[in-house]
């Protein structure tokens, strides 16, 4: 099993609609929990950092962690084409972050 | 504020070449990474210094050396460049510490290997 799993998308949402990406991990050891975006040909960049169980909301975006079943997931309210990138999931083990392959998402005008 | 820099930005070596990548950060972080990030394959993780002094390897650390110069700077060597490493690389850098936070990067090197 790998360690951080993500659908690689393309994940195709109609603009204004809400963006739901999905990603789990193996590690039970892991206590930090990121979502980075990245566009195409720059660097990562951290939208979302979660550490404990429930929901956390910062503007138009949700993560949620679900630590009795290993996943995380973020939620794209009101969906604009500028979210449209690969979006990394991201889990540290113990002094090391290991990150998912990304899922591409689309937003469609 | 520069955060964290790298340089070059491109390269282009051939087969057997070496090179230096360099990597600056200016946030007083304790943690450095390099990753390479090819098509499909996510980031994945070289090297990485968890604090001055020390360097550990990554999970493909192969064909790669590091320096943890002081705790500003943090460098990838290649002693003989592969077409295999034709990749972008990134540096990052943490506070560290017991709650593991938020990583910064660096603009990518993306270098070709001939």
């Amino acid at each position: 099993q790998k360690e951080v799993e993500q659908n690689s998308g393309p994940l195709s949402v109609p603009e204004g609609a809400i963006a739901s990406l999905n990603c789990t991990y193996s590690d039970r050891v892991s206590q930090s929990f990121f979502w980075y975006r990245q566009y195409s040909g720059k660097s990562p960049e951290l939208i979302m950092s979660i550490y404990s169980n429930g929901d956390k909301e910062d503007g138009r975006f949700t993560a949620q962690l679900n630590k009795a079943s290993q996943y995380v997931s973020l939620l794209i309210r009101d969906s604009q084409p500028s979210d449209s990138a690969t979006y990394l999931c991201a889990v540290n083990r113990y002094d090391k972050i290991i990150f998912g392959k990304g899922t591409r998402l689309h937003i469609l005008p | 504020n520069a955060g964290v820099t790298q340089t070059p930005k491109f390269q282009v070596l051939k087969t057997g070449q070496s090179m230096t990548l360099q990597c600056a950060q200016d946030m007083n972080h304790n943690s450095m990474y390099w990753y390479r990030q090819d098509p499909g394959m996510g980031l994945r993780l070289i090297y990485y210094s968890a604090s001055e002094g020390t360097t550990d390897k990554g999970e493909v650390p192969n064909g790669y050396n590091v320096s943890r110069l002081n705790k500003r700077e943090f460098s990838l060597r290649l002693e003989s460049a592969a077409p295999s490493q034709t990749s972008v690389y990134f540096c990052a850098s943490t506070e560290g510490g017991e709650t593991y936070n938020e990583q910064f990067f660096g603009p990518g090197t993306r270098l070709t290997v001939l």
